[in-house]
Order: structure tokens, then sequence, then C-alpha cells
């Protein structure tokens, strides 16, 4: 069967450090990939989507950037961490477009 | 872009109690998933479910793509069950991104 795994859980880094979260998936090939935000609690936004190695698509403008090295492997990154990139960090993959979305156990991110 | 109504906003049952979450959506969608979002902040998939009616165990849902709507039905209640409910679309010409509503905050006290 499929397994996301997400790390770390919790991550505490002040502004104006370097971010790096990794997503892998397991158990399947070629898989969107998806980078999301939840902040304040509610809602989620999408930030990046990847539909192959190297294939990055941004849904909105920010301090942050994705990346998909490897088939099964996407990580999301920042030069620079403002307080305002503080949140709830979930990835998550599917088979394909229009196909349903599961999702990692997300990263804690808290900027001092 | 596609928008996504849930109600209600918050819902205090008893044990045991049964509910209906709405979710109303503005465009024709292609997907359409309910996740239960528990206290540690884990999204687990309920039902993908862009037209029809599905059940599993004491939950279950119905999506009228016609009328643009989606409920989820919770019966028996049990205090496992809550959390935060969310409805996401995709639709509106998007084929990749999931639309979030902006949840149903469920509390079920024993």
């Amino acid at each position: 069967s499929q397994t996301i795994h997400q790390w770390p859980a919790t991550l505490v880094q002040p502004v104006g450090s370097p971010l790096s979260l990794e997503c892998t998936v397991e158990g399947t090939s070629n898989p969107n990939l998806y980078w999301y935000r939840q902040a304040a609690g509610r809602g989620l936004q999408l930030l990046f989507y990847s539909v192959g190695i190297g294939q990055i698509s941004s849904e909105v403008p920010q301090n942050l950037s994705a990346s998909r090295p490897q088939d099964r492997q996407f990580i999301l990154s920042s030069k620079k961490l403002l307080l305002s990139d503080s949140g709830f960090y979930l990835c998550a993959w599917s088979t394909g477009a229009e196909q349903p979305q599961h999702f990692g156990d997300g990263t804690r991110l808290s900027i001092l | 872009g596609i928008q996504v109504e849930q109600s209600p906003p918050d819902l205090i049952l008893q044990e045991g109690a049964n509910s209906t979450l709405r979710c109303n959506f503005s465009d024709s969608v292609n997907n359409l998933q309910w996740f239960h979002q528990n206290p540690w902040g884990q999204l687990i998939n309920l039902f993908y479910i862009p037209s029809g009616t599905k059940q599993n165990g004491r939950l279950s849902a119905t999506t009228v793509a016609t009328e643009r709507y989606s409920l989820l039905y919770i019966s028996s209640s049990q205090t496992t069950d809550s959390g935060v409910y969310f409805c996401a679309v995709q639709g509106g010409g998007s084929n990749y991104k999931l639309t979030f509503g902006k949840g149903t905050l469920l509390t079920v006290n024993p």
C-alpha cells in the first residue's frame, strides 16, 4: 500500500534562517505531489504541485520554493524565513489529476 | 476561482446523536473529498465523492453535483468523532488544486 512521510513533525526557526521540509511517498510511481499550508487552524491553501521530476507549478507568490529531485521526493524550501511563514505544512500525493489526494501528517513550523 | 462554503461552522453534540454537515460549491467539480482533521492535525480521508452516495460505517456522504452541494452524515456520534471536518473540491478550471472550505468544528461530549 502507499504511504507518505513528512519530516520533521515540528520545527522552530529564527527569522531569516533557511528552511528545508521533506516529503517522500512509497508504494506508487510517478505520483502527483502537492504542498499545502494551513494557517490559523482552518482551511488549507495549495502552495505548489508537481506532475513529474523537475516540474513545479506555483499557486501563490511567496517566500518559498519547491523542488522534486526524485520521482517520489518533494522538498519545500526557503532561503530566509519570515514571521508570516509560520503555519502547518502538509504534503499530499495523488495518482493523477482529479484523483483523490492523500495527506501526510504535516510539519508545524514556528518562526521566532 | 471556485468557492466552497461549509455549514454549520461549529457543532456541539452529545454522544449518540446524529448530525448533518453541508458543503456548497460555486462551480462544477470533478473531485470532491471529505476529510476529518483530528486534534493532532492529521487529515484523514473520509470520502472521495464527486457525485452519488457512499457509506462507510457510521458515516455516509451524498453529493448532488447538479445542485452543487454535498452532505456528510454522522450517525451515533462518538467522542472520537470530534475535530474539524473539511470539504474540498477540484473544479472551476483547475485539475490539480483542492479548494478547501473553512470547515465545521465538531465537538462530541460524553
